[in-house]
């Protein structure tokens, strides 16, 4: 079983519908979670970034993150066709220098 | 803020030769920084942990004689692909993590450098 598991899609939305994106993993001394987003042949942009369990708002992205199923959530509202990307999650131990562990990314399409 | 540039963004290159890639932290400094490496339609694998002025920490399975790291200063890693062969293709990707940040680990990373070797 890998670490971090992410259903690498693809996933077609229509614009403005709700996005959900999921990840699972199964180190539970993981503590920060994060979100990335990759366009096509360029690096991640980070997204969101939480610590331990619980919900973090910013615009129209929500992370969830639930530690006692091991699964974390990325949710976007009003999708836009500018959302088009690969969703990256990614995780690590603790702070400090401390490697990142990333999910395969789903990719998303949002049609105008 | 927290911008993270790469140079070069594209190169081709012959087998055999060797080609250095550049990783800059521009507004912030970085005493640790990151060496990724991508395959189409794959997720970023860690290369290698790279900390200012002492040696970079290799992931198993990496060669750290074919893939040479230097990281001089607080804004500054560079990776350099020995004898490169054409396995070698691939994106990579550096990431920068703020050493102001504390204990939050933020990393923000490079555009990518795209490598072909012919």
């Amino acid at each position: 079983q890998k670490e971090v598991e992410q259903d690498p899609g693809p996933l077609s939305v229509p614009e403005g519908a709700i996005v959900s994106l999921n990840c699972t993993y199964s180190n539970s001394a993981f503590q920060y979670f994060m979100w990335y987003r990759q366009y096509s042949r360029k690096g991640p942009e980070l997204l969101m970034y939480t610590y331990s369990s619980g919900n973090k708002e910013d615009g129209r992205f929500t992370a969830q993150v639930d530690k006692s199923s091991k699964y974390i959530s990325l949710f976007i509202r009003d999708s836009q066709p500018s959302d088009s990307a690969t969703y990256l999650c990614a995780m690590t131990l603790q702070g400090g220098s401390e490697k990142l562990v990333f999910g395969k990314g789903t990719k998303l399409t949002v049609n105008p | 803020g927290a911008v993270v540039s790469q140079h070069p963004s594209w190169v081709i290159c012959k087998s055999g030769t060797s080609v250095k890639i550049e990783c800059r932290s521009l507004d912030f400094q970085a005493t640790t920084m990151f060496w990724y490496r991508q395959f189409p339609k794959q997720s970023l694998m860690l290369m290698a942990t790279s900390n200012e002025g002492s040696k970079a920490t290799y992931e198993q399975g990496v060669e750290k004689d074919k893939f040479l790291i230097n990281h001089a200063s607080l804004t500054l890693s560079t990776l350099t692909v020995t004898s490169a062969h054409p396995e070698d293709s691939s994106f990579y990707i550096c990431s920068a993590r703020d050493s102001l940040a504390g204990g939050r680990n933020t990393q923000y990373f490079g555009p990518g450098t795209r490598l072909t070797v012919l």
